[in-house]
Parts: structure tokens; sequence; C-alpha cells
């Protein structure tokens, strides 16, 4: 059973085009991060998210915690081809847990 | 302040050998996790290490193993490897624990066992 579930697997669009990716789950998280993972390389953290209805900014990337901290959004705005890469959801329920990780939203910009 | 690095980069067993892969984390972090990352089942948790003691554990058999030196430096070892044991492993690296701060991580290093 996954307790992160990431949709879409798979999204490929246009540049300059407006998506959205979510993360979801039947358990509530003290906490959420996400992360970009490029080819080659490690994830590099974007933003975590600890308060319920709580929303970030990161430049055009927007990213919103469910009230209940079930579950998450990540918005991108006008899309780049630098967007590209796999964005992975990770989350602890309890503060002592191991962290879990979504399989990821694999997303590429076409120019 | 230098990235996490990890070593090797690549490397290439057959099954039955054992391997031991290394981590050197951002100076003054203490916390050092271990991930495996695979096209099917994504990351996956491994093993925490906090100023040399084991903090956490995932799911994975005995076979996976690992340790912490006094510098914080970590190593992972995998026994009498698998096939299905080929996998991109990731270290991360933080200040207080994987829960208590951001993590970050190397850029892995991909095993590949024929």
């Amino acid at each position: 059973t996954q307790l992160l579930e990431q949709s879409p697997q798979f999204l490929s669009i246009q540049e300059g085009e407006n998506l959205t990716v979510y993360c979801n789950s039947s358990s509530v998280f003290s906490s959420l991060q996400w992360y970009r993972q490029e080819p080659g390389e490690g994830p590099v953290l974007l933003v975590t998210v600890v308060t319920g209805g709580e929303v970030k900014k990161l430049k055009r990337l927007t990213f919103q915690f469910g009230d209940a901290r079930k579950d998450s959004s990540l918005h991108i705005t006008a899309a780049q081809p630098g967007d590209t890469g796999l964005y992975l959801c990770a989350g602890n329920m309890n503060r002592d847990d191991k962290i879990i990780f979504g399989k990821g939203t694999r997303l590429h910009i076409l120019p | 302040k230098a990235g996490v690095t990890q070593t090797p980069r690549y490397l290439i067993k057959t099954r039955g050998q054992q391997v031991t892969l290394s981590c050197s984390p951002i100076s003054g972090h203490r916390s050092v996790s271990w991930y495996q990352q695979t096209p099917g089942q994504g990351l996956q948790f491994l093993f925490e290490y906090f100023s040399e003691t084991q903090r956490n554990k995932g799911n994975f058999p005995g076979r996976f193993s690992g340790r912490q030196f006094s510098n914080s430096r970590s190593e992972m070892n995998v026994s009498t490897l698998e096939l299905g044991d080929s996998a991109l492993y990731l270290c991360a690296s933080s200040p207080m624990g994987s829960n208590n701060g951001n993590q970050y991580f190397g850029p892995g290093t991909r095993l590949l066992v024929l």
C-alpha cells in the first residue's frame, strides 16, 4: 500500500501552460515536503508545509497543504522547460517517524 | 559549503558479492539517511543515523546495514547481493534529523547487480 499517492504519474505539456500535480493520502501527516529530482542527481527540496491550509509560493510554483493535512498540491504557472523533472512529495505522520516518499510525477515541458 | 558527496557514483557487482557505499554529509550535519530508489518502488527509506546511532529503520532485510562514524560520515553495506538490489542509493544529510529539518541529498550511487 502506497501511503502517499501522486498523480498524475506522467505529464507532458507545452511551455507557457499551467499545471497542477497532487499528493494524496488517507493518513494525516505532520508535515509534507516537495522535491524536484533531475536525471543523474539527488532530489532537491523545494518547500516544507506544516500547517493545514498553508499556502507557500516559490516564484511560479504554489504549494498548498490540505486543511486536514492529508493532501497537498503543487501548481506551476507558465511552465518552462527548466521545470522538467521528477516531482516527489514526502512526509512523516508523526514527528519521530521515518520519512515516506510518493512515487513522483514525471513532468516534461515541451519548448 | 560543500554538498553531500557519495562514492562511488557507479558500481557493477555480481550476485552474491557484497558492496559498501560511502556518504559524506554537509559539514555540521549530524544526521544521515539512506534511501533506495527504483523505477517500480520509488524512493524507499533504508535507515537513519544520528550521532553514530541508528535512529530509524525501514523495512529492508538484514543484508542491508549501515554505520556512522564520529565525523558523521556514513557507510551502508549490502551483503549477498541479489539482482533486485540494482538501484540508485541516495543518502541525505540534515542538521538535526530528517524529521526536524530539511534534508539535502547527494547525487547517489547507481548500483547494477549482474
